[in-house]
C-alpha cells in the first residue's frame, strides 16, 4: 500500500525557517518524480514544488522561488522542503504527492499525504 | 502562472448529469494533453479522477469522465451520487516541472 506521511509543519514567526518531511512507503522511491502542493485553510490546492526521481531536475512556483527549495533522498525513501523567508501567506497544509509522468512529462498526482500545518505568524 | 478558471459552484439531484468546466489558456490547457482533475472531500486529501484530459485510473467509476477542446478542459459526471458531494479541482501541467490548479468547484447534491 502506498503512503505518504508528512512532518515537520508547525508555528513560525515571519521570516524564519521550517524545513518539511515526507516518508514515503509501499513503492520503488526513485521510480518516481514527486511533489509539493499547498492549501491554505478553506481555499484551493497549489502546486509549490516538483522534483523528478533523482533530484536533477526541479521546479518551484514563482510564489516560492527563492525562498523554498525542494529536495529528496532515495536510499530514505524521503522527499523534504526547505522554507526560509517565510511569510504569513504561506499558511497552509503542505501535501506531498507521488508524480506520474507521461511521455517525458510530469502529468499527474496520483497519490496523496494527509499533509502537514505550517502556520506563519507572529 | 495564472489559477485556470473553474465555476466556484454547481449543483444537481441524484440521478441527474452535470459538467464541470475548467478554462487556461494557450500556454497550459490548450498547449499540453495533461490535464488531471481531483476530488476532496472536507480534511481529506484529493484523490485523481482523471488524468490525461481523459484516462481513468484503475478504481474510478465510469460515471467520471474528461474532456479537452481548446484552452477548455470538462468533467462530467454522470448518475449524480450524494458520495460525489465534494470539491473538484483540475490541474494542468505548465511546462518543466510545473503545474497550475484550477480554483476549485464545490458540488452539491441537492
Amino acid at each position: 500500500e502506498v503512503q505518504l506521511v508528512e512532518s515537520g509543519g508547525g508555528v513560525v514567526r515571519p521570516g524564519g525557517s521550517l524545513r518539511l518531511s515526507c516518508a514515503a512507503s509501499g513503492f520503488t522511491f526513485d521510480d518516481y518524480g514527486m511533489a509539493w502542493v499547498r492549501q491554505a485553510p478553506g481555499k484551493g490546492l497549489e502546486w509549490v514544488s516538483g522534483t523528478n526521481w533523482n533530484g536533477g531536475r526541479t521546479g518551484h512556483a514563482d510564489s516560492v522561488r527563492g525562498r523554498f527549495t525542494i529536495s529528496r533522498d532515495n536510499a530514505k525513501n524521503s522527499l523534504y522542503l526547505q522554507m526560509d523567508s517565510l511569510r504569513p501567506e504561506d499558511t497552509a497544509f503542505y501535501h506531498c504527492a507521488r508524480v506520474i509522468y507521461s511521455y517525458g512529462n510530469p502529468t499527474t498526482f496520483d497519490f496523496w499525504g494527509q499533509g502537514t500545518l505550517v502556520t506563519v505568524s507572529s | 502562472q495564472s489559477a485556470l478558471t473553474q465555476p466556484a459552484s454547481v449543483s444537481g439531484s441524484p440521478g441527474q448529469s452535470i459538467t464541470i468546466s475548467c478554462t487556461g489558456t494557450s500556454s497550459d490547457v490548450g498547449r499540453y494533453n495533461f490535464v488531471s482533475w481531483y476530488q476532496q472531500y472536507p480534511g481529506k486529501a484529493p484523490k485523481v479522477l482523471i488524468a490525461d484530459v481523459s484516462k481513468r485510473p484503475s478504481g474510478v467509476t465510469n460515471r467520471f469522465s474528461g474532456s479537452k477542446s481548446g484552452n477548455t478542459a470538462s468533467l462530467a459526471i454522470s448518475g449524480l451520487q450524494l458520495e460525489d458531494e465534494a470539491d473538484y479541482y483540475c490541474c494542468s501541467y505548465g511546462g518543466g516541472t510545473s503545474f497550475v490548479f484550477g480554483g476549485g468547484t464545490r458540488l452539491t447534491v441537492l
